[in-house]
């Protein structure tokens, strides 16, 4: 059973630039989350999904930030316009649906968006 | 808002010694998870045990147990028999009972010397 996929592990962009982020949940978990870890921080939340729907954004900033789970395909988190306070490790996690595995989630290995 | 936190930012053990790491929370929740993650050199983050908080028996999971004390709200690793490989940081989590969302500590830098 394979894990967590996240892709691409590293990711230089320009100022400016887009930057896409995709994640891949294990195999039978719908729920994706999606956490940001700065430079001598912990994790923090940002974005819950299932299939097709946004369930939790709360910590997403407003602007420029935005993620989705379609029916078919990884998960994407994509930033617009990237700015250097951007360049962080973003972690994508998966759980599967309540009631499994005991709320555990797990997550992949991680992209790290390095901005120039 | 619960709140997660990890009071030692570094800590060593010699090889095959014991080290415990400190976690506090704060909740007003009854029904919660508490998670210990290790993120080595790799930065991948490992499950290495998790706590229900209605048992009272503490997790253990080969050489790493917790030290569960609910009233205290308090969550320490305890790692026996340390091994280089166990170098890593360190991070205690909360999550709710009817939440989705991991609350994280700041981490402890764990060292081990050979």
């Amino acid at each position: 059973n394979a894990g967590v996929m996240q892709n691409p592990r590293h990711l230089v962009r320009r100022r400016g630039q887009e930057a896409r982020l995709r994640c891949s949940p294990m195999k039978g978990h719908s729920h994706v989350y999606w956490y940001r870890q700065l430079p001598e921080e912990g994790l923090k939340f940002m974005v819950y999904l299932q299939k097709e729907n946004i369930i939790d954004e709360s910590g997403m900033p407003k602007e420029r930030f935005s993620a989705e789970f379609p029916k078919e395909g990884p998960s994407i988190l994509r930033i617009q316009q990237v700015v250097r306070g951007d360049s962080a490790a973003y972690f994508c996690a998966s759980s599967p649906p309540r009631g499994g595995s005991g709320n555990t989630i797990y997550f992949g290995e991680g992209s790290w968006l390095t901005v120039v | 808002a619960q709140t997660v936190t990890q009071s030692q930012p570094e800590m060593s053990v010699q090889e095959a010694e014991t080290v415990t790491l400190s976690c506090t929370y704060d909740t007003s929740e009854s029904d919660y998870y508490l998670f210990w993650y290790k993120q080595p050199p790799s930065r991948q983050m490992i499950l290495v045990i998790r706590q229900e908080a209605y048992k009272q028996q503490n997790a253990t999971e080969n050489r790493f147990s917790v030290n569960f004390q609910k009233a205290a709200k308090s969550f320490s690793l305890k790692i026996s028999d340390s091994q280089l490989g166990d170098a890593a940081m360190y991070f205690c989590a909360y999550r709710g009972g009817s939440n989705y969302k991991l609350t994280f500590g700041k981490g402890t830098l764990l060292t081990v010397n050979p």
